[in-house]
């Protein structure tokens, strides 16, 4: 079975500073890594997916995402953060079968 | 850009009352989902269906739930007694294939349960 941990439950971060949310997962088999953001009283949104090829992916809205097979991370990243970027993000991970295993989320909070 | 909507956006039900929840996925697209996220905890697997069936459920999906695509565009998840512990935003989504995928997510349908 796939699980995801997602270590930080909340981020602060002053505008334009980098940041770094992290995603740890197991699995025994090969997986496919997804970064979902979550704006307030909204769905979930794609911002980047990793399937193969490249470990570095990038996404909508600046940000990125690095998979590193003998970690097992795919920690997101974006090197200047708006205010605008305040939301919940959740990595998931999915393998053998269509379902989504979801992270506990990170609540990013960027202030002025 | 196509999207997944559902319907309500917001639920409210006695405890013991039947409710369904509705979703219209993507058009091309042929594997659908439903997922819960109780407030303050992760997203949560329920099922997925494919060719008219479930393909797949969680524990969480017990005789209390089920699934229909009543016709070419809805898919539906009913819950035929509701419990206080179902309270959760109940998320649908969609793809076009299985697993490498990326699946498309609705809004959400918030349920409270009284």
């Amino acid at each position: 079975a796939q699980s995801v941990t997602q270590l930080d439950s909340q981020v602060p971060v002053f505008e334009e500073a980098p940041v770094e949310l992290r995603c740890n997962y197991s699995s025994s088999v090969s997986v496919y890594l997804f970064w979902y953001v979550q704006y307030p009283n909204q769905g979930l949104q794609l911002l980047l997916k990793y399937l193969s090829g490249s470990t570095l992916v990038k996404g909508i809205n600046g940000f990125e995402a690095e998979f590193n097979k003998s970690q097992t991370s795919f920690h997101l990243r974006k090197p200047s953060v708006h205010i605008s970027d305040t939301a919940e993000y959740f990595c998931a991970v999915s393998g053998n079968f269509n379902k989504f295993y979801f992270g506990s989320g990170t609540k990013l909070n960027v202030k002025p | 850009e196509p999207e997944v909507t559902q319907t309500p956006s917001h639920q409210v039900t006695q405890m013991g009352q039947e409710v369904i929840l509705r979703c219209v996925p993507i058009s091309n697209h042929l594997y659908f989902y439903w997922y819960r996220q109780i407030l303050g905890q992760k997203v949560e697997f329920l099922v997925s269906f494919y060719n008219n069936e479930i393909s797949e459920k969680s524990e969480i999906f017990d005789d209390q739930f089920s699934v229909e695509r009543p016709d070419g565009s809805n898919f539906t998840l009913k819950i035929r007694s509701t419990k206080l512990e179902d309270s959760a935003m109940y998320f649908c989504a969609s793809s076009a294939g299985q697993r490498r995928n990326t699946q498309y997510f609705g809004p959400g349908t918030r349920l409270t349960v009284l």
